[in-house]
């Protein structure tokens, strides 16, 4: 079945640093590919998405890539800021099947210190 | 434009009791999917409506229902609570097909004692 895999977190970094969250997927299909980011006491909110393989996804400074030879989706952000300490989720919809049904990765937990 | 809107926010029940939770889509929006958030299982997939009718459905048990009134609006019941329920549950919309993004609600906070 399709699932998504995110690498654990938290991640720590320092104000300005470079981030990047690895997300994986499998996939019978050619699904397209989503980021959300959670904040504390809040639902999700769409960061970015790709439909096909080879699309960029950007948004906020953020941006990734679909890489559909390496089944891949990373999240990359140049310099973050203590606003983007959050959860992070990778998440795929299946196009094959009707209706909208997303499956997450686990989310990581992005901390920023000043 | 407003956005999803779930009520209520929390809820506090007991084990067995049963429990309706409210989700308003965004204007427009005709689908409408509903997640369970738990520390230990991550996001989870309940079911999605779609023009009232079920489109899909996770895998929960039975106990975990859902509809789709006309206006789009939905509503998820959880009869004969357990412990286990304890969690966030959120509701997003969308306009349709799977290209499109699901936009979320803050989420009812369920807890069961």
């Amino acid at each position: 079945g399709n699932s998504v895999t995110q690498m654990e977190g938290p991640v720590t970094l320092s104000e300005e640093a470079f981030l990047t969250i690895n997300c994986t997927y499998t996939a019978t299909g050619y699904p397209s590919l989503f980021w959300y980011v959670q904040y504390p006491g809040e639902g999700l909110q769409l960061l970015l998405k790709a439909t096909k393989a080879d699309d960029k996804g950007s948004n906020k400074g953020f941006e990734a890539t679909y890489r559909k030879e390496t089944t891949s989706f990373h999240l990359e952000k140049g310099s973050v800021q203590v606003s983007d300490s959050a959860v992070y989720f990778c998440a795929l919809s299946d196009r094959r099947q009707a209706g909208t049904a997303l499956i997450f990765g686990k989310g990581t937990t992005l901390s920023v210190s000043s | 434009k407003a956005g999803v809107t779930q009520t209520p926010r929390y809820l506090i029940k007991t084990r067995g009791q049963q429990v309706t939770l409210s989700c308003s889509p965004i204007s427009g929006h005709r689908s409408v999917s509903w997640y369970q958030q738990t520390p230990g299982q991550g996001l989870q997939f309940l079911f999605e409506y779609f023009s009232e009718t079920q489109r899909n459905k996770g895998n929960f048990p039975g106990r975990f229902s859902g509809r789709q009134f006309s206006n789009s609006r939905s509503e998820m019941n959880v009869s004969t609570l357990e412990l286990g329920d304890s969690a966030l549950y959120l509701c997003a919309s969308s306009l349709d097909s799977s290209n499109q993004p699901q936009h979320f609600g803050d989420g009812t906070r369920l807890s069961i004692l």
